[in-house]
């Protein structure tokens, strides 16, 4: 069964403590994956889309790298700003829909 | 550019009642889903349409709920009889299939409660 697993459930930074979120997953014919910002009250708002192992990306405080079994997103120096929930999915094979993990909520205090 | 437009944007709604969630997706998008999050499962796939045909409704619960995509620039969900374990947030996405990854775009969700 597919299945995609996000640690921690909750993360706790100070303003400037850089840190990483885990993401791994399982699935047959892993087409891309996917990491979302959801702000409270709104929907998820798309970062990043990686499609193979060694991949990276970046956006300001935000990076993005997979490998065969996981992806991490790294954020450095982050600010409160930058606190929210992060989530990631997968598309596999021909399918088209997203499958997401539960998220990691992230709070930057000041 | 507009992003995917959902209506409306809260409801409260009483148990056996009949609710209709509406979804204006991207323009040029030919693909559209709807999607419910829970505390609990986090977020889920209810259905999905590709150029207006159902593509996987593996997800909808049971026979009260039924979608509807019968243009490309509308779409419906539709909870009929409501049940208070319905209460969840109803978000609709969009994306234009066959484009790299297939980035789906989701409008701002559909705050249902039903009492």
């Amino acid at each position: 069964e597919d299945q995609v697993t996000q640690s921690p459930e909750a993360l706790r930074l100070q303003e400037g403590e850089s840190s990483s979120l885990n993401c791994s997953y399982t699935v047959s014919g892993l087409r891309g994956l996917f990491w979302y910002r959801q702000d409270p009250g709104k929907g998820p708002e798309f970062l990043f889309t990686l499609y193979s192992a060694g991949e990276e990306k970046e956006k300001e405080r935000l990076k993005a790298t997979l490998t065969k079994k996981e992806s991490f997103l790294h954020i450095t120096a982050p600010k409160p700003e930058d606190s929210a929930t992060y989530l990631c999915a997968v598309t596999r094979g021909s399918q088209g829909n997203l499958i997401f993990g539960k998220g990691t909520k992230l709070s930057v205090k000041p | 550019d507009a992003g995917v437009i959902q209506s409306p944007r809260h409801e409260v709604t009483e148990m056996g009642q009949e609710v209709t969630l509406r979804c204006k997706p991207i323009s040029g998008h030919n693909s559209l889903f709807w999607y419910r999050q829970t505390m609990m499962r986090g977020l889920e796939l209810l259905i999905y349409f590709n150029n207006n045909v159902p593509i996987d409704d593996s997800g909808m619960p049971e026979d009260r709920f039924s979608a509807k995509m019968p243009n490309a620039s509308f779409s419906t969900l539709k909870i009929q009889p409501s049940e208070p374990r319905d209460s969840a947030v109803y978000f609709c996405a969009s994306s234009l299939a066959g484009v790299g990854g297939n980035t789906i775009y989701f409008g701002e969700g559909s705050w249902l409660t039903v009492v």
